[in-house]
């Protein structure tokens, strides 16, 4: 049931943005876009979340497209410890349930030296 | 807040015994999710509760596995038997439930990781 499309994976030089891209394009009008991140041996850790307006917090940017057919998870200055693998996910809607998320496989970011 | 609290961190079982794996949701979450996550599968949803009743558990495996919450602050997967292809990683998740904002934002525990032999 994936509804969201990554590339599996993507390098970065530290200090530099990391733009992680996703395709979402069946997403419904109500349904929120989510990006979690998984570090090695660790259980996934929320980033951002966002519906139509860009979102900003003090661990990442989220960009998403008007239309709200994707999205970008920007990390504005990479470290060695954003290595991780980050999941979007759109929020399955079942009324006022909280319903099931979708981790997909993700894309596996490399932050190098 | 310490935060989503899982035991054992790792087990290591031989097939055929008996596996119970716990978990201690922050308090206040009214949302506990049971996912594994497997090299083959990824990260997948057994089953997850709402104020302590069982609302999907759709992706629970088979018979082998179920699943409690006897209260808001304790859960239990349990594996009975166990076989090799069990081996994987349990994460235990919390939440809040819908708040208007979209802020349903799990936070997971450390997983445990479970060895069949």
């Amino acid at each position: 049931d994936a509804k969201t499309t990554q590339p599996p994976s993507m390098d970065c030089a530290e200090g530099r943005a990391a733009n992680l891209p996703c395709n979402h394009s069946t997403i419904s009008g109500n349904e929120y876009v989510y990006w979690y991140r998984q570090i090695h041996s660790q259980g996934p850790q929320y980033i951002i979340h966002g519906l139509k307006n860009n979102e900003t917090n003090e661990m990442a940017s989220l960009i998403i497209t008007e239309d709200r057919k994707s999205s970008t998870l920007i990390l504005p200055h990479a470290t060695l410890r954003d290595t991780a693998v980050y999941y979007c996910i759109v929020r399955a809607d079942r009324g006022s349930t909280l319903g099931r998320l979708y981790f997909g496989r993700g894309t596996q970011l490399t932050v190098w030296p | 807040d310490a935060g989503v609290i899982q035991s054992p961190r790792h087990e290591v079982t031989e097939m055929g015994q008996e596996v119970t794996l716990r978990c201690k949701p922050i308090s206040g979450h009214d949302y506990l999710f049971w996912y594994r996550q497997t090299m083959m599968r990824g990260l997948e949803l057994l089953i997850y509760f709402n104020n302590n009743v069982p609302i999907d558990d759709s992706g629970m495996p088979e018979d082998r596995f179920s699943a409690k919450m006897p209260n808001a602050s304790f859960s239990t997967l349990k594996i009975q038997p166990s076989e090799p292809r069990d081996s994987a990683v349990y994460f235990c998740a919390s939440s809040f439930g819908w708040r208007g904002s979209g802020a349903n934002v799990l936070t997971f525990g450390a997983g445990s990781r479970l060895t069949v032999l």
